[in-house]
């Protein structure tokens, strides 16, 4: 069964204290892997999508890689206005949906 | 539209009241996504279109859920005699194409039902 596991659940830093947030899938025949960032009160925003091992894309302070079986979205020197909840999804196999893991909340304190 | 706009964004229903939710998708979009998102977890699949056809509906938790896209365009997911669990944001999204594309999601319609 197709499967997305996020990991931790939350998480709090300190301005300026890096850390990554994890994303573990399982699927048959990796479609893409998607990065979304959700706001209380907001839909997802789309961050990135990775679609093969060795993969790096950038934005800002965020950077994303991917693995086999996950992907590590890295956060260095993260600010207060870093703080939301961090979504990972991937396309099933054989059907239209994407499933999505339960998400990462991430918390910076100044 | 520059993107995904759903309305209302608020709703407040009655137990056992009817509801209604309005998707406009993205300008040209194909696909559009029907999504449940419960306070903490991640969203939940609900319905997929591809045009005007609704080509999986497996999300859909009981037969009081119904969606349609009669144009190809604006969607509607329809709640008939809602119940307390129903409570959830409902969330839009669509992408450009049908395979594994991007896909950009609305504000969501937050529904409580009392």
């Amino acid at each position: 069964e197709d499967q997305v596991t996020q990991s931790p659940e939350a998480l709090r830093l300190q301005e300026g204290e890096s850390s990554s947030l994890n994303c573990s899938y399982t699927v048959s025949g990796l479609r893409g892997l998607f990065w979304y960032r959700q706001d209380p009160g907001k839909g997802p925003e789309f961050l990135f999508t990775l679609y093969s091992a060795g993969e790096e894309k950038e934005k800002e302070r965020l950077k994303a890689t991917l693995t086999k079986k996950e992907s590590f979205l890295h956060i260095t020197a993260p600010k207060p206005e870093d703080s939301a909840t961090y979504l990972c999804a991937v396309p099933t196999s054989g059907t239209y949906k994407y499933i999505f893991g339960t998400g990462t909340r991430l918390k910076v304190l100044a | 539209g520059a993107g995904v706009s759903q309305s209302p964004r608020y709703k407040v229903a009655k137990r056992g009241q009817d509801v209604a939710l309005r998707c406009d998708p993205i300008s040209g979009h194909v696909s559009l996504f029907w999504y449940q998102q419960a306070l903490g977890q991640g969203p939940e699949f609900l319905t997929y279109f591809q045009n005007e056809a609704q080509l999986d509906k497996s999300g859909l938790p009981s037969d009081r859920f119904f969606a349609e896209r009669p144009e190809g365009s604006v969607s509607t997911l329809k709640i008939q005699r809602t119940q307390q669990e129903d409570s959830a944001v409902y969330l839009c999204a669509s992408s450009t194409g049908t395979g594994s594309n991007t896909i950009y999601f609305g504000e969501g319609s937050w529904l409580t039902v009392v």
